[in-house]
Parts: structure tokens; sequence; C-alpha cells
């Protein structure tokens, strides 16, 4: 099992511009979820799907939109990027069942605004 | 709602040496807790969880953590720390029976010197 991939490792955006970041699991999971990091801010949640088709708000999801057409995938789509977006980005999913299954991450990506 | 709170920021300590990490909850419900590892440039992965039964939980990397009910508190220990332990830690907290959704405390940066 590749476990929860995540593309690009870098990236470097200017400001307007738009991107998309990739995610992928081969778990079977049905909880996939987007994380920003931040120095101090620990680990606050952008969006997050229950399953295909379903998603949701998380702490902080303003400028950040999510899909989920399959189980295995959950871009996360950056519409118009701000300096105030420069973070690192982290996918996790896990199966559901009431919150006693833990979260696999993946290796996270690393995006600059300037 | 859940929160959690790790109390230090950062914890430097030298080679073979104890260390503890200090975890403090809030919840009106029973809960689930969880200590993830995040080491330098990579995502976080599993160090142990607490679930039901015994309150001492082990995980790996010679990591221990005990659940404490009436202090709310699930502090990460470790006998004698090495070199390659310095990373940063985060516990989380998800309700049992309730959202899957896990709460992260904002992590605790472990500084390792010989």
């Amino acid at each position: 099992n590749a476990g929860v991939t995540q593309t690009p490792k870098f990236q470097v955006l200017k400001t307007g511009q738009s991107m998309t970041l990739q995610c992928a699991q081969d778990m079977n999971h049905e909880y996939m979820s987007w994380y920003r990091q931040d120095p101090g801010m620990g680990l606050r949640l952008i969006h997050y799907s229950v399953g295909a088709g379903i998603t949701d708000q998380g702490e902080v999801p303003n400028g950040y939109n999510v899909s989920r057409s399959t189980t295995e995938d959950f871009p996360l789509r950056l519409l118009s990027a701000a300096p105030s977006q420069t973070s690192v980005y982290f996918c996790a999913s896990s199966f559901t069942s009431g919150g006693a299954n833990e979260q696999f991450f993946g290796p996270g990506t690393r995006l600059t605004v300037l | 709602a859940q929160s959690v709170t790790q109390l230090d920021s950062q914890v430097p300590v030298f080679e073979e040496a104890p260390v503890e990490l200090r975890c403090n909850y809030s919840s009106s419900v029973s809960v689930y807790l969880f200590w993830y590892v995040q080491y330098p440039n990579q995502g976080l992965q599993l160090l142990l969880k607490y679930l039901s039964g015994s309150t001492l939980v082990k995980g790996i990397n010679g990591f221990e953590a005990e659940f404490n009910k009436s202090q709310t508190s699930f502090h990460l220990r470790k006998p004698s720390v090495h070199i390659s332990d310095t990373a940063e830690y985060f516990c989380a907290v998800s309700v049992q029976g309730g959202s899957y959704i896990p709460t992260f405390g904002r992590g605790t940066s472990l500084i390792v010197h010989p």
C-alpha cells in the first residue's frame, strides 16, 4: 500500500494564481481531510469529507475548495492564492467508526505564495 | 465540543534524560486520545492511542502515556530520550460515538541535545 500520497511536494505561486493540491489514498478510507500547519498554530482543519460526494467545511475554509468524486481522491483547490495561504498542507484519511481510528497523514505540500 | 491543550510549546532535554510532554483535554463526554509524532519535513504518524481499558498505554520507540480521567490529562513520557526523538509531538482527542473528526493540540517541539 502506498498509504496517503500528496503532490506536489513543493510549490511557489504568485498572488492571484490558482492551483490544485492532489491527495490520494489506497486504504478504502471513508474519511479524508485537509489541514494546514503554521508555526505555533498546530494543525487547522480546512475541509473534510465522509465519503464520495460529501464534503464539509472545517475551521479555516475560506479561499479553498474541495470535491470528492471518488473514495480515493480528495483534491484541494486554491481559487486565488494569497500570501496568507503560505503554509504546509497535509492530507489525512481514516475509517470513521465513531472516532476510534487513527488518522493516516500524507507527507505534505509546502506552498509559498509571493 | 472538545479541546486539547499542550502546555509546553518547546521542551529541551539532554540525551538519555527522561522527558514528559503534557496534554490536557476538555470534553463533556468520554473520549479517545492519541499522540502523533512529526519528524522534520515529514507527515504525522501515530505514536500511541488510548481507547479503553488499561490507563497506561505503550507506543512505538519506547514512549508511553497515562490516561488520567480525574485530571483530564494524557501525558506522554519516555524514560531515556535519544537524539532521534527530536520531533514535533501532537496530542489529539475525539469523542466516543460522536464526530470522527479529531481535535489536535498546537504541538510540542521536543529538542534533544547531545
